[in-house]
């Protein structure tokens, strides 16, 4: 099993509507959690951390975290195509503090 | 610097040569990453240093691979003897906090090994 894992799309949504990205991790006392968008040949860009259970808002931006299912997601309002991009999750495991795990990524497409 | 600088942005190394990539991260910046990323996949972790200490290096693939930061800023990653399966994108990271809190990515070196 992968520490983290992602579907790896790619996602389709109609330009205005919500884009939802899931991600499962294996390590139940991971401790941080965190969202990057990449862009074709560019570099990760982080946009949103989660420490918590709950939802956290940034924006057109929602994290939502569950511990108990080891569940976490990114809900975007209101896609835009320059939302179109790799959506990657990363986990920082307390077994292993010093590194941040990331998933595959989610491809992204935002149809106008 | 504003941001995390690499260089060389790209590097074709025949294979068998030695290369060396640098990493300038955001000032006052603790942490510095490296990671691998091959094409169409997420980046993979190479090493960890915090300041000049090189705390985990579990993931360098092979002995070929050595990093340094000898004075806890710039970090160089070197590659002996490449091979064509080192061909990737190489991306140094710094996090102003101890540990993986929020890292932050420079643009990457494109290395081709042929």
């Amino acid at each position: 099993q992968k520490e983290v894992e992602q579907n790896s799309g790619p996602l389709s949504v109609p330009e205005g509507a919500i884009a939802s990205l899931n991600c499962t991790y294996s390590d139940r006392v991971s401790q941080s959690f965190f969202w990057y968008r990449q862009y074709s040949g560019k570099s990760p860009e982080l946009i949103m951390s989660i420490y918590s259970n709950g939802d956290k808002e940034d924006g057109r931006f929602t994290a939502q975290l569950n511990k108990a299912s080891q569940y976490v997601s990114l809900l975007i309002r209101d896609s835009q195509p320059s939302d179109s991009a790799t959506y990657l999750c990363a986990v920082n495991p307390l077994s292993s503090a010093s590194k941040i795990i990331f998933g595959s990524g989610t491809r992204l497409s935002i149809r106008p | 610097g504003a941001g995390v600088s690499q260089s060389p942005r790209y590097k074709v190394a025949k294979r068998g040569q030695d290369v060396a990539l640098r990493c300038d991260p955001i000032s006052g910046h603790v942490s510095l990453f490296w990671y691998q990323q091959a094409l169409g996949q997420g980046p993979e972790f190479l090493t960890y240093f915090q300041n000049e200490a090189q705390l985990d290096k579990s993931g360098l693939p092979s002995d070929r691979f050595f990093a340094e930061r000898p004075e806890g800023s710039v970090s160089t990653l070197k590659i002996q003897r490449t091979q064509q399966e080192d061909s990737a994108v190489y991306l140094c990271a710094s996090s102003l906090a101890t540990g993986a809190r929020e890292a932050f990515f420079g643009q990457g070196t494109r290395l081709t090994v042929v």
